[in-house]
């Protein structure tokens, strides 16, 4: 199975910030992956399939880059409604798998 | 618009079953591969299965493969999990979720205590 890691597991920052989350699959999955925002008592909510593509709807504040095993989630202006917890997920093979999660809390 | 509505959740004791369904409208779900995708309380997410939009291919995470069947019924548009042999570390929130994993479903919660 390919195993997902994402860094940091939880960041600490204020509106306005930029911040960057990374996701390392355990082998090369191409631009198979997703990132998707979770806030508390709700289903996740797709942001970014293949790497970086953005969602319909999805505000371009948020960005992804990556390819291979590397793979980065940025949110250029932090805002209140962006505190939430942010997973990715590699779709190349099956199981698929996401990584571990970054809670990403106001400062 | 789409709408995935899961059912079938609740409270059930170690080694019993439970099967959840899951009633999708607003799309054409015989063309859409299904999944469900659990989240164990204060945890992350954990992928469980798919079938394919025919039903020809499914696929398990090894947490659940041999206790957990995927089966849908494309008349009535909906999708099932029937679990077997449940464990405590089954208690989670399920979902539902569309091929592209846009649309999610609310979750049902099921509780495996004895």
């Amino acid at each position: 199975d390919i195993q997902m890691t994402q860094s940091p597991s939880s960041l600490s920052a204020s509106v306005g910030d930029r911040v960057t989350i990374t996701c390392r699959a355990s082998q090369g999955i191409s631009n198979y992956l997703a990132w998707f925002q979770q806030k508390p008592g709700e289903a996740p909510k797709s942001l970014i399939y293949a790497a970086s593509s953005l969602q319909s709807g999805v505000p371009s504040k948020f960005s992804g880059s990556g390819s291979g095993t590397d793979f980065t989630l940025t949110i250029s202006s932090l805002q209140p409604e962006d505190f939430a917890t942010y997973y990715c997920q590699q779709y190349k093979n099956y199981p698929r798998t996401f990584g571990q999660g970054t809670r990403v809390e106001i400062k | 618009q789409v709408q995935l509505v899961e059912s079938g959740g609740g409270v059930v004791q170690p080694g019993r079953s439970l099967r959840l369904s899951c009633a999708a409208s607003g799309f054409t779900f015989s063309r859409y591969d299904m999944h469900w995708v659990r989240q164990a309380p204060g945890k992350g997410l954990e992928w469980v299965a798919v079938m394919s939009y025919d039903g020809s291919n499914k696929y398990y995470a090894d947490s659940v493969k041999g206790r957990f069947t995927i089966s849908r019924d494309n008349s009535k548009n909906t999708v099932y999990l029937q679990m077997d042999s449940l464990r405590v570390e089954d208690t989670a929130v399920y979902y539902c979720v569309e091929q592209r994993e846009v649309y999610w479903g609310q979750g049902t919660l099921v509780t495996v205590s004895s």
